[in-house]
């Protein structure tokens, strides 16, 4: 059974810096493109980053260019996301996401999320 | 950016009856298309991708149609658990970018 876990949310101060972890199982990790999504409280989706198997190519949305950064570990089936200067608008529940389908780029399995709240 | 625009922002249907949600895109995004369902409190789940490719285990009520700009979910014979928001998704190859439409909540009538 695939199982995607996030850990590593919770409050932050405007710029401080949070590493969120996410432990992938029942399935051969390195296999796939990995991502991050989140959802603001009450509010729509939106792609944050996502990352190759061999971790060589990474892609960003906009907003988080040069604050976040998206690693993995194959290693240890895990996928990391470093979110540093941390802003009110960052708050949202982060899903780690798997982009499982061949030649096209969509998610077929999703954590249960964790959220990250930005505030003073 | 590609913006995907939902509509509508709100659809009462009954059970037993058909729901059709549209999604546009703001420039072609070709069959690069795909549908979620997300309950409250839930991750969301892959419905349809590639416009009309129904994804692992979803059931034959759930359609997509559509391509370029202009795109559809259909779901006949509304079943209470369909009750939920719908959020499509663009994936366009290159240059790699990913966007969700703002969703459509699909309430009961």
């Amino acid at each position: 059974e695939v199982q995607l876990v996030e850990s590593g949310g919770g409050l932050v101060q405007p710029g401080g810096s949070l590493r969120l972890s996410c432990a992938a199982s029942g399935f051969t990790f390195s296999s796939y493109w990995m991502a991050w999504v989140r959802q603001a409280p009450g509010k729509g989706l939106e792609w944050v980053a996502n990352i190759k198997q061999d971790g060589s190519e990474k892609y960003y949305v906009d907003s988080v260019k040069g604050r976040f950064t998206i690693s993995r570990d194959n290693a240890k089936n895990s996928l990391y996301l470093q979110m540093n200067s941390l802003r009110a608008e960052d708050t949202a529940v982060y899903y780690c996401a798997r982009d499982g389908v061949p030649a096209v780029t969509v998610f077929d399995y999703w954590g249960q999320g964790t959220l990250v709240p930005v505030s003073s | 950016e590609i913006v995907m625009t939902q509509s509508p922002a709100t659809l009462s249907v009954s059970p037993g009856e058909t729901a059709t949600l549209s999604c546009r895109a703001s420039q072609s995004v070709n069959s690069n298309l795909a549908w979620y369902q997300q309950k409250l409190g839930q991750a969301p789940r892959l419905l349809i991708y590639s416009a009309s490719t129904r994804a692992t285990g979803i059931p034959a009520r759930f359609s997509g149609s559509g391509s370029g700009t202009e795109f559809t979910l259909t779901i006949s014979s509304l079943q209470p658990e369909d009750f939920a928001v719908y959020y499509c998704q663009q994936y366009n190859p290159w240059p790699p970018s990913i966007t969700f439409g703002q969703g459509t909540r699909l309430e009961i009538k």
